[in-house]
């Protein structure tokens, strides 16, 4: 059972333009939500996370925003560039599971020149 | 190189042979996590340990699936009789502390059952 609904699949983008990758969740206990970037051949490495009391997070043209009432969570890049080329995993996770990380399935993004 | 090494890279095996893949952590990280991986998906939590305890078993570990970590330094994943449906890549991650601390995950381990 796939605790974190991640959309969509793919996703193209131009140079310069901004990608959008959204994520659901149903167990209201989780607490810590990461996203991931993952290129072929490399374990999966941390982008930015974000707890349930903020809503939104920015480190550089990363964003997160978080809807706590709906359940939802969305990365937001901007400026893409080509070397953002890769697949992004959204994930989620809470103390009581000594925070083991439940992921989406993935989001494979291609930035054109 | 101080981050989570794993070995070997890349393993192919046949159907119900015995397979044993390795994970060193950073160092002083107390937390090692292992997840699977397979084609087109997101990584799927297996296991974890804290120091030399493991605490939390998914239940995609079946009775074929074994994990060790002595220690509390390396660990090892062991899969008994393997099967075709074993094929992924093994992911092992590592964290310091107590809270939501960010997991490093290694390069993994590619499994391919013949």
């Amino acid at each position: 059972q796939q605790q974190v609904k991640q959309s969509p699949q793919s996703l193209i983008v131009q140079k310069g333009g901004i990608s959008i990758i959204n994520c659901a969740y149903e167990n209201t206990a989780f607490d810590y939500f990461p996203w991931y970037q993952q290129f072929p051949g490399k374990g999966p490495a941390l982008l930015i996370a974000i707890r349930p009391d903020v809503s939104e997070k920015k480190e550089g043209r990363f964003t997160i925003s978080f809807n706590k009432s709906a359940k939802q969570f969305s990365l937001h890049i901007m400026d893409s560039q080509p070397g953002d080329s890769a697949t992004y995993f959204c994930a989620a996770s809470y103390s009581n599971s000594g925070y083991a990380l439940n992921f989406g399935k993935g989001t494979s993004l291609l930035v054109t020149p | 190189d101080t981050g989570v090494s794993q070995d070997p890279r890349h393993k192919i095996t046949k159907r119900g042979q015995n397979v044993t893949f390795r994970c060193d952590p950073i160092s002083e990280h107390n937390r090692l996590y292992w997840y699977r991986q397979t084609l087109g998906q997101g990584p799927e939590f297996l296991t974890y340990f804290q120091n030399e305890a493991q605490l939390e078993k998914s239940r995609l570990l079946s009775d074929r699936f074994s994990a060790e970590r002595p220690k509390g330094s390396f660990s090892t994943l062991e899969i008994q009789r393997t099967e075709q449906g074993d094929s992924a890549m093994y992911l092992c991650a590592s964290s310091f502390g107590q809270g939501f601390n960010e997991q490093y995950f290694g390069p993994g381990t590619r499994l391919t059952v013949t």
